[in-house]
């Protein structure tokens, strides 16, 4: 069955780097673009990076651009969030989550079918 | 970006009880619309997508309707296990955006 297992959250200082990383299993992980969806405590669902199922293209929501980096390995079936310069407002539960349709332009498949924990990161001092 | 807002909130309701929650979006969407339930420290689950169909294994008292601007998805009898935060999505452009969420409590 998929499964998608989020690690690496923790807390970190502001101005701090962290790397979240994404096991995936149980499907063809190189055909399936894939997101980073976060949720800051006690609120809602907010996208924030999304890579093409070669990695060959990334967009980045505006409240992260220039801070976080999205990338996948396609051998390990692991997806990556590189997240520098941290902000308080950055603390949240971090969820990656496959589209629901394979080999799609980024921009056009946008429901998500499987989704992972999360993994939760505190910006604190 | 689209802006999506759901309402109610939050809604008490009992075991059985039909329940009815409203997204609407900021402008047009087609049938472009996804919903999803979330519990407590777990990962959100798709109910449905394309505004009205059912995604595999989701119950069948679950249900959507809707196009354009205006969605709504009813609980037609609500069960224990469907307490939980319910969300839509959009997918008509990208980004996607969702709603706020609205919470079903038991009464």
């Amino acid at each position: 069955q998929v499964q998608l297992v989020e690690s690496g959250g923790g807390v970190v200082q502001p101005g701090g780097s962290q790397r979240l990383s994404c096991a995936a299993s149980g499907f063809s992980f190189s055909n399936y673009a894939m997101y980073w969806v976060r949720q800051a405590p006690g609120k809602g669902l907010e996208w924030v990076a999304v890579i093409s199922y070669d990695g060959s293209n990334t967009y980045y929501a505006d409240s992260v651009k220039g801070r976080f980096t999205i990338s996948r390995d396609n051998s390990k079936n692991t997806l990556y969030l590189q997240m520098n310069s941290l902000r308080a407002e950055d603390t949240a539960v971090y969820h990656c989550a496959r589209v629901s349709v394979g080999f799609c332009v980024i921009t056009s498949c946008s429901y998500f079918d499987y989704w992972g924990q999360g993994a939760l990161v505190t910006v604190s001092s | 970006d689209i802006q999506m807002t759901q309402s109610p909130s939050s809604v008490s309701a009992s075991v059985g009880d039909r329940v009815t929650i409203t997204c609407r979006a900021s402008q047009g969407i087609n049938s472009w619309l996804a919903w999803y339930q979330q519990k407590p420290g777990k990962a959100p689950k798709l109910l449905l997508y394309a505004a009205s169909s059912l995604q595999s294994g989701v119950p069948s008292r679950f249900s959507g309707s809707g196009s354009g601007t205006d969605f709504t998805l009813t609980i037609s009898s609500l069960q224990p296990e469907d307490f939980a935060t319910y969300y839509c999505q959009q997918a008509n452009s990208f980004p996607p955006t969702f709603g706020q969420g609205t919470k079903v409590e038991i009464k």
